[in-house]
This record gives structure tokens, sequence and C-alpha cells, in this order.
């Protein structure tokens, strides 16, 4: 069974950029596909994007306007959400997600708490 | 993008009693090209990260108590708990993935009585 781990919580300023880890425990994330999503406080998860690290294909959500790019890198099973141009609506708690190709999101991270603010 | 909605926001259940949650898209989550209805449940706890409970309309994933049950079709989903339990507390989501962006509903609460 997959098991996610996700990097700490994250402070920001408006403007700025954050990083975000996902690593599998197993060390790799085979035919699997990653997906993120973010959560803001009292609020429903909205998809961001997701990355298909044997295809090294990536899909994104146009409402982050380019501002989101997801990577991933086979050799560690770590995939990445790097989110630029960091706005006060921005704060949240973001979930890496994985599943079989074709199938749903079934194996989720902790979660990680991004704060933006100045 | 396939706009989720789910009714009612929020319900109180006495354990042992069923429970039903709807879930309606704006566009049938049919896929025509391999005949399969690509809706999703999940439930998150308090505190926790969402877990999947149906997956593709009506399978339950692995682990899921058989009290869970999804069905419907087309644009109109019915998410089933039949003897509601007190860990079964927490929020409901309906997800699409038939097309990307993919979306969820805004949730269900369902709270013990």
């Amino acid at each position: 069974q997959v098991h996610l781990i996700q990097s700490g919580a994250e402070m920001r300023k408006p403007g700025s950029s954050v990083k975000v880890a996902c690593r599998a425990s197993g060390g790799t994330f085979g035919n699997y596909s990653i997906t993120w999503v973010r959560q803001a406080p009292g609020q429903g998860p909205v998809w961001m994007g997701q990355i298909i690290p044997l295809f090294g294909f990536t899909n994104y959500t146009q409402r982050l306007q380019g501002r989101v790019t997801i990577t991933a890198d086979e050799s560690t099973g770590t995939a990445y959400m790097d989110l630029v141009s960091l706005k006060s609506g921005d704060s949240a708690v973001y979930f890496c997600a994985t599943g079989e190709l074709g199938g749903p999101p079934s194996h989720w991270g902790q979660g990680t708490q991004v704060t933006v603010s100045s | 993008e396939i706009v989720m909605t789910q009714t009612p926001l929020s319900l109180s259940v006495t354990p042992g009693e069923a429970a039903s949650i709807s879930c309606r898209s704006s566009q049938s989550l049919l896929d025509s090209d391999d005949g399969k209805t690509y809706l999703d449940w999940y439930l998150q706890k308090p505190g926790q990260s969402p877990q999947l409970l149906i997956y593709t309309l009506s399978y339950r994933a692995s682990g899921v108590p058989d009290r869970f049950s999804g069905s419907g079709s087309g644009s109109d989903f019915t998410l089933k708990i039949s003897r509601v339990e007190a860990d079964d507390v927490g929020i409901y989501y309906c997800m699409q993935r038939v097309d990307l962006p993919l979306t969820f509903g805004q949730g269900t609460r369902l709270e013990i009585k």
C-alpha cells in the first residue's frame, strides 16, 4: 500500500513562492499518477493539477493562471508542487494524492499548511 | 468545468439509522468510450485527509464496510449509509473525474444525534 509523506508547514510573504514535497514511502511512484489538491479553511477540496511520472505528462487548473508547476523525481519517489506569486488567498492545506492510472486519487498525504501573510 | 452540487449540506442521524446524500453534476459523468461513470465519494474526518469510499459510481474502496453504497446514473447520484455509526462523522464529498479539471461537491456534514 502506498504511503505519502509531505513536507512541513510553510509561511510565506505575498509575492514569494513555495515548493511542497510529497514522497512515496516505497521510493517509487511506479505507474501511478500524482494529484495535488488544496483546501482553504472551511472550504471543500479544489483540484490543482496532476502528473503521470512514468510519461512526464502534466495537467493544471486554469484557475491558477500558470502559477503552479508539478514535477516528479522518479529516482527518489518524490513529487513537488511549486506555486509562485503567492497571494493571501493561496493560504490553504495542500494535499498530494496518488492512484492507479485511470483510477481515483486513493492514497493521500497528510497535508501541508501553507500560510501567506505579510 | 463540471459543477457538482450536493444536498443536503448537513444532516444529523441517530446511530443505527440510514443516511442518504445526493450529488448532481452539471453534465453527464458517463464516459461514452468505456461505458463507465466517473463519480467518486470521499469522507474527510475532522483533522484528516480525505479518504476514498466509493469509486467509479459504485465500487467500494479497499477496507470500506458494505454499509456504504453508491448508485445513480448520468448526472444524478446517491451515497447511502445503511446503518450509521459514530465513526462515520465528517464531511462527505462527491467528485467527478470524467473530465479535467476534477471537481468536488461542496460537501455534506454528517453529525451523530
